[in-house]
Formats: C-alpha cells, sequence, structure tokens
C-alpha cells in the first residue's frame, strides 16, 4: 500500500525559514518529488531527490533518507508569495511511465 | 512557451449528462495523465498513457474513460457524472525513462455538478 504523510497546516513568519517534513511508506519507490500548489492553481515542480541527502536549489532545499522512509523541503527567507500547499510525492516507475502518489499536503501560511 | 493546456478552466454539468475535458500539449512528451483533485485532498491518478498504451488504475471507477488520438491531446470523458465528482482534474505530461522525469501539470479544469 501506499502511505504518504504530512503535517495539514504551517504558519510561518516572512524572513523565517521553515521545514516541512514528509514520510512514506510505498511499495515502490523511485524518487521523491516537492511540488507547490497555489489555490485553485496546477502543481509546480519544486525539487526531486532519488539518492540520499541533500539537493540545494536557491531559497529551497529538500533531503531524503531513504532508510527512514523520510524527507523534508525547507525554505528559506520566507516571502508572503510562498503561501502555498506543498505537496510530497513519492515516484514509483513502471517500466514505461512514472507514476506520482501524492501525500495530501501542508498548507503554509507566511506572516508579517 | 512548450505548455500543458486545459480546456475548459471551469466546467459545469448536470447530474448525469456526460461531459468531456481536454489536455493539450506542446512538450511533445510521450507519457500523459489524468489526476483528480478533490478539495484539501491529494491528487489522486485516474490513468496515464505510454504512446497510445492506456493504463488505468484499480481504484478508478468505470465511469470514468479516456482517449488519446494523437500525442498531443489527451481527453477524459466522465460519462455519468455524480455529484461526487465534483472536483478539480489535473492532466500532465511526462517522458518516460528510469532517470528523472518531472510531470508537468496543466493548470487544471475545475468540474461542478449540479
Amino acid at each position: 500500500g501506499q502511505n504518504i504523510d504530512q503535517p495539514t497546516e504551517m504558519t510561518a513568519t516572512e524572513g523565517a525559514i521553515v521545514q516541512i517534513n514528509c514520510t512514506y511508506q510505498t511499495s515502490g519507490f523511485n524518487g521523491l518529488f516537492w511540488y507547490q500548489q497555489h489555490a485553485g492553481e496546477a502543481p509546480t515542480f519544486l525539487s526531486y531527490n532519488v539518492l540520499d541527502g541533500l539537493e540545494e536549489k536557491g531559497r529551497f532545499s529538500s533531503f531524503l533518507s531513504r532508510s527512514k522512509g523520510y524527507s523534508y523541503l525547507l525554505l528559506k527567507e520566507l516571502q508572503m508569495k510562498d503561501s502555498a500547499s506543498y505537496l510530497c510525492a513519492v515516484r514509483d516507475y513502471t517500466g514505461t511511465a512514472s507514476k506520482l502518489t501524492f501525500g495530501t499536503g501542508t498548507r503554509l501560511q507566511v506572516t508579517l | 512557451d512548450a505548455m500543458v493546456i486545459q480546456n475548459p478552466r471551469y466546467q459545469v454539468t448536470q447530474f448525469g449528462k456526460p461531459v468531456t475535458l481536454s489536455c493539450s500539449q506542446t512538450l511533445n512528451h510521450n507519457v500523459m495523465y489524468w489526476y483528480q483533485q478533490k478539495s484539501s485532498q491529494a491528487p489522486k491518478l485516474l490513468f496515464h498513457y505510454y504512446d497510445k498504451d492506456f493504463n488505468n488504475e484499480a481504484d478508478t471507477p468505470d465511469n470514468f474513460q479516456s482517449r488519446r488520438p494523437n500525442t498531443s491531446f489527451c481527453f477524459l470523458d466522465i460519462r455519468s457524472p455524480g455529484l461526487g465528482d465534483a472536483a478539480m482534474y489535473l492532466c500532465a505530461t511526462s517522458t518516460t525513462g528510469l532517470t528523472y522525469n518531472e510531470q508537468f501539470f496543466g493548470p487544471g479544469t475545475r468540474l461542478t455538478v449540479l
């Protein structure tokens, strides 16, 4: 079965750092994605991890530990526009296509 | 710009009246996906096409069908929409292969069932 857990909501202050955690238990694993989704809009890609460790991309970093079934997304220097849902998704490769199983998302509210 | 386009952005239909949502892409990706996302829930994969090969998820209701007449276009047909089918429908595309292949999402079609 597929089980992906994220906190439902988080609040942080503009300029601060926030860490959004994701734990997963899935039957297949071939990488983990983080997507950002603003209300009423499509998800947009933020990061991808397939090996253990930290991937840094500007203000966003993502970490993966495959042995622990754990990832986090780190957002630095928070801006008001970062208020959105952040979706953790585990990739399973079927031999032809990548299938993503999404968590329910963490709704981040950035305040002044 | 290469992109994934969904039409219409908002669709209203009546209970039981068939409806078709469309998706087109200029990325020339060989894989296309349809997801259903209900309010405050995760996107749920309904099915995907690898080229012309159709792959249905085990728990996708028979009420949902799909067509892919060519590489660029993919359609989602809901034969008899129920109130529970009201949701955002997301189309996505990707390349294939074992290496990293990000899925690119369209803006979605929000379906309302009256």
